[in-house]
């Protein structure tokens, strides 16, 4: 079974902390995705890398930078977390290659962060 | 651009009594169409996927959503819940570039 984990469930932070939340994926997946959920939003997507060291902005990446070294580990960064990113943050995966633009995106089970 | 609609926020349903959760989506291309679950603290499960072919798709656990080009919609239904169907549930269309958009989500709240 692909797994996509989370380095936290739960998270509180300060405001203008440096905040990093880790996604690692065992499937060798070569897309990677990182997403906000905000009730009555749905999901909105953060930034996207379809490589090692490769990224592309989503619908709302102010405030928010990533980071791809490792082709199974995508970071997210928040440079100096504000309260309106309080949020819950899931990062998924899929493979590319032929007939990509249907394949399955696996999740993971979310970071809730706080930020006071 | 790609958009998803899921006008229903909240679905109240007993137990044992059909289903239908809304979906509509906007695009001037070839689609393909996704329902997703998330169940209490945990995050997405892919339900089902319309890719192409036979316009009825349908899950393991008895949802079956329909493909309707003229009316651009690719709704859910069950015909009879569980209380473990408790979730939400989300729509979501590919945007070509390997991306989702996905809806606004329905909670769906089974009660006995």
């Amino acid at each position: 079974d692909v797994k996509v984990t989370q380095s936290s469930r739960y998270l509180v932070k300060r405001t203008g902390e440096k905040v990093f939340l880790e996604c690692v994926q065992d499937m060798d997946h070569e897309n990677m995705f990182w997403y906000r959920q905000d009730p009555g939003l749905g999901l909105r997507l953060i930034y996207f890398s379809y490589d090692v060291k490769m990224k592309e902005k989503g619908d709302i990446p102010e405030g928010y930078s990533v980071s791809r070294e490792k082709k199974e580990r995508f970071s997210l960064i928040l440079e100096s977390a504000s309260t309106n990113q309080t949020s819950m943050y899931l990062c998924a995966s899929s493979p590319r290659g032929a007939g990509s633009s249907y394949n399955e995106q696996f999740f993971g089970p979310g970071t809730r962060l706080t930020v006071l | 651009a790609q958009s998803v609609t899921q006008l229903d926020s909240q679905v109240p349903v007993f137990e044992e009594a059909p289903v239908e959760l809304r979906c509509n989506y906007s695009s001037s291309v070839s689609v393909y169409l996704f329902w997703y679950v998330q169940y209490p603290n945990q995050g997405l499960q892919l339900l089902l996927k319309y890719l192409s072919g036979s316009t009825l798709v349908e899950s393991i656990n008895g949802f079956e959503a329909e493909f309707n080009k003229s009316q651009t919609s690719f709704h859910l239904r069950k015909p009879s819940v569980h209380i473990s169907d408790t979730a939400e549930y989300f729509c979501a269309v590919n945007t070509g570039f390997q991306k989702l958009v996905f809806g606004t989500g329905t909670r769906l709240l089974v009660s006995p």
